[in-house]
């Protein structure tokens, strides 16, 4: 079946400007994760959503950074007021629900350049 | 806070070897240990899954170990080919109310024809 799905691929931004990330998770996958990869960063956490309870917003590095799950499937990472640090790769990852048997599937990232 | 190192940060090694990437947790009260392969400019895939109750798993070429007392984790690949060249990463699971997984910096793997 489909894997994780991202879009855009890339995006390219000026600085100041607000953009949206999407997700589309694996169908029927309840658990969903947005992860950002950077350089001298590495991978690290921002956001955790499983069913219909409320996010762990925990990874989130700023509240210029928001995002929302409709009908437990379709993720917006929101990202306002961008700037040159946010440059990175927003990765987003599902599985089927929080157990030490679900593994986490990764869809191919977005890369943000902020200019 | 959990931490998770990744030695070496880079290996090269010819076509056919067998070869270990090493994977070490601070805090090994885990759920579970996964490993990942990332191409350039790819996202992450996922190699195998280690719960903690479990020691080892096993995928073809790859075998994955756990020791939690230890805080460790090794990725055996045997027979290299140039296809395993890529960076592989480890990343932790927790236990508790977090959800995220803590992942290494990762080993950048060349293996050469």
């Amino acid at each position: 079946g489909a894997g994780v799905s991202q879009s855009p691929s890339n995006k390219v931004t000026e600085k100041g400007k607000d953009v949206e990330l999407r997700c589309d998770p694996i169908s029927g996958h309840t658990a969903l994760y947005w992860y950002r990869q950077s350089l001298g960063q590495g991978l690290e956490f921002l956001i955790y959503f499983q069913g219909n309870s409320a996010p762990d917003k925990s990874g989130l590095p700023s509240d210029r950074f928001s995002a929302e799950r409709t009908g437990g499937s379709v993720s917006t990472l929101t990202i306002q007021r961008t700037q040159q640090e946010d440059s990175a790769v927003y990765l987003c990852a599902s599985s089927l629900g929080y157990s030490s048997y679900n593994e986490q599937f990764f869809g191919p990232g977005t890369r943000l350049t902020v200019l | 806070k959990q931490e998770v190192t990744q030695i070496p940060a880079a290996l090269s090694v010819p076509e056919g070897e067998n070869l270990v990437l090493n994977c070490s947790f601070t805090d090994s009260a885990i759920y579970n240990l996964q490993w990942f392969r990332q191409d350039p400019g790819k996202g992450l895939t996922s190699l195998l899954l280690i719960q903690s109750s479990q020691r080892e798993q096993t995928s073809g070429r790859l075998n994955a170990s756990l020791d939690k007392s230890s805080g460790r984790s090794t990725l055996y690949i045997a027979a290299s080919q140039p296809g395993d060249s890529a960076t592989y990463l480890c990343a932790v699971g927790p236990s508790g109310s977090a959800r995220q997984l803590t992942f290494g910096s990762g080993t950048q793997l060349t293996v050469l024809p």
